[in-house]
């Protein structure tokens, strides 16, 4: 069984380019998520979706965008890359958004903005 | 003040010792605990879930919530090798995580053979 898909695993981009990182769950999962992982910073929320055409800000939104057309895929763009969101970046998904329910993470996209 | 603390250590232990990981917190609503294991460039494992105060074990190893004190720990005993690792605490309002989990930085632990 797959779980949560990253894609891809390793990327390097020039400032101003943009580009999409995909994430995909065969889990039939109603909520999905995306985090960054920074040296020293922890894990923290980017966006998330509790269903197909819904989605959500989290804690550091800006520069990136999503939409949740299937319940299969949440992917991530970034607009405009900017040497700040050199990062790892992980994708999460959950039964529902509710009490009790396991959030699985993906293996990570490392991404460099240079 | 962060949310959550986390001591990023690292933290060195021989094997076989018990394990003692924690963090502070500064949000009381948060009502929901976990622990998660993160290997090298690998993603984090969901290791252990609390709801609210109280203890839970699960093998070696045991999660405590002390929601008065706004403290929660992972205690590890007969630690191996395989156990190096960071490990994340996480906690949450909702539970499931639609409010988002705030994270510790995490605690890099070697087990030295």
């Amino acid at each position: 069984n797959a779980g949560v898909t990253q894609t891809p695993k390793f990327q390097v981009l020039k400032t101003g380019q943009s580009m999409t990182l995909q994430c995909a769950q065969d889990m039939n999962h109603e909520y999905m998520s995306w985090y960054r992982q920074d040296p020293g910073m922890g894990l923290r929320l980017i966006h998330y979706s509790v269903g197909a055409g819904i989605t959500d800000q989290g804690e550091v939104p800006n520069g990136y965008n999503v939409s949740r057309s299937t319940t299969e895929d949440f992917p991530l763009r970034l607009l405009s890359a900017a040497p700040s969101q050199t990062s790892v970046y992980f994708c999460a998904s959950s039964e529902t958004g509710g009490s009790g329910n396991t959030i699985y993470f993906g293996e990570g996209s490392w991404l460099t903005v240079v | 003040q962060k949310e959550v603390e986390q001591d990023p250590g690292p933290l060195s232990v021989p094997e076989g010792a018990i394990v003692s990981l924690n963090c502070t917190y500064s949000n009381s609503a948060f009502q929901y605990f976990m622990w998660y294991r993160q290997y090298s460039r690998k993603g984090p494992e969901l290791l252990m879930y609390t709801y609210s105060s109280g203890n839970k074990e699960d093998g070696r190893f045991t999660a405590q919530v002390d929601k008065s004190s706004k403290y929660i720990s992972l205690f590890i005993r007969d630690s191996q090798p395989s156990d190096s690792a960071t490990y994340l605490c996480a906690m949450s309002v909702s539970g499931g995580g639609a409010d988002g989990l705030t994270f510790g930085k995490g605690t890099h632990l070697i087990i030295q053979p």
